[in-house]
């Protein structure tokens, strides 16, 4: 079945303490993004790849780190969060931007307290 | 940087009637609308796209128009039924960077039998 898969769904934690959330897609596609959803913001993009080593800053980078080391996956790592990173992740690929339907995981529902 | 705005928040129909949000954008140089539709616990799904070269675009009962020159797009759902209620986004890719993708604040549809 093709998807996109987060781990995990959902993550308590504390400030300053690192953590990783993984996304992996079975579709051999080329371009991955992370975007956050908050309540009357819709959803912004924090990172995207364009292809493998190919990464570049969405609108709301600042605090988030990502690494595309092969094709499938693509982690998102906040170094120190923050409350203010409280949200919900979406994981998405698709053959390209505008290429193709671009599909999205089941979101990851992160709270930094 | 690239802006969209999008109208209505909510929106309520009845079953049958037409439903229409429309967005705007200010980067005249953006040349790929997505339109996706988000039900309560899943992520985005994507319903239909449109791209700058193309003015109208229709799928069953869903279609999207865009007006380069006013900068502005909308979605327009016809014969609306229950299971069209969810929160739409429409998205717009910054013409200057290919990969980034800002959204919409969303739409919450509310289709009443």
């Amino acid at each position: 079945e093709a998807q996109v898969t987060q781990n995990p769904r959902y993550l308590i934690t504390v400030t300053g303490k690192k953590l990783t959330v993984t996304c992996s897609q079975n579709m051999n596609h080329e371009y991955m993004s992370w975007y956050r959803q908050d309540p009357g913001l819709g959803l912004r993009q924090i990172y995207y790849s364009m292809n493998v080593e190919v990464t570049d800053k969405g609108d709301v980078p600042e605090g988030y780190k990502v690494s595309r080391k092969e094709k499938r996956n693509f982690p998102l790592i906040l170094e120190s969060p923050s409350p203010n990173q409280t949200s919900l992740y979406f994981c998405a690929s698709s053959l390209g931007l505008g290429e193709g339907e671009q599909y999205f995981g089941p979101g990851t529902r992160l709270t930094v307290t | 940087g690239e802006n969209v705005e999008q109208h209505p928040s909510t929106l309520s129909v009845q079953e049958g009637d037409s439903a229409v949000i429309k967005c705007t954008y200010s980067d005249s140089a953006s040349n790929y609308f997505p339109w996706y539709k988000q039900e309560l616990g899943k992520g985005p799904q994507l319903i239909i796209d449109i791209r700058s070269n193309v003015g109208e675009k229709k799928d069953q009962r869903i279609a999207v128009t865009l007006n380069k020159t006013a900068k502005h797009f909308s979605l327009h759902i016809t014969e609306t039924q229950p299971e069209d209620s969810a929160v739409y986004f429409c998205a717009a890719s910054t013409g200057g960077s290919w990969g980034k993708l800002q959204f919409g604040a969303g739409t919450q549809v509310v289709v009443t039998p």
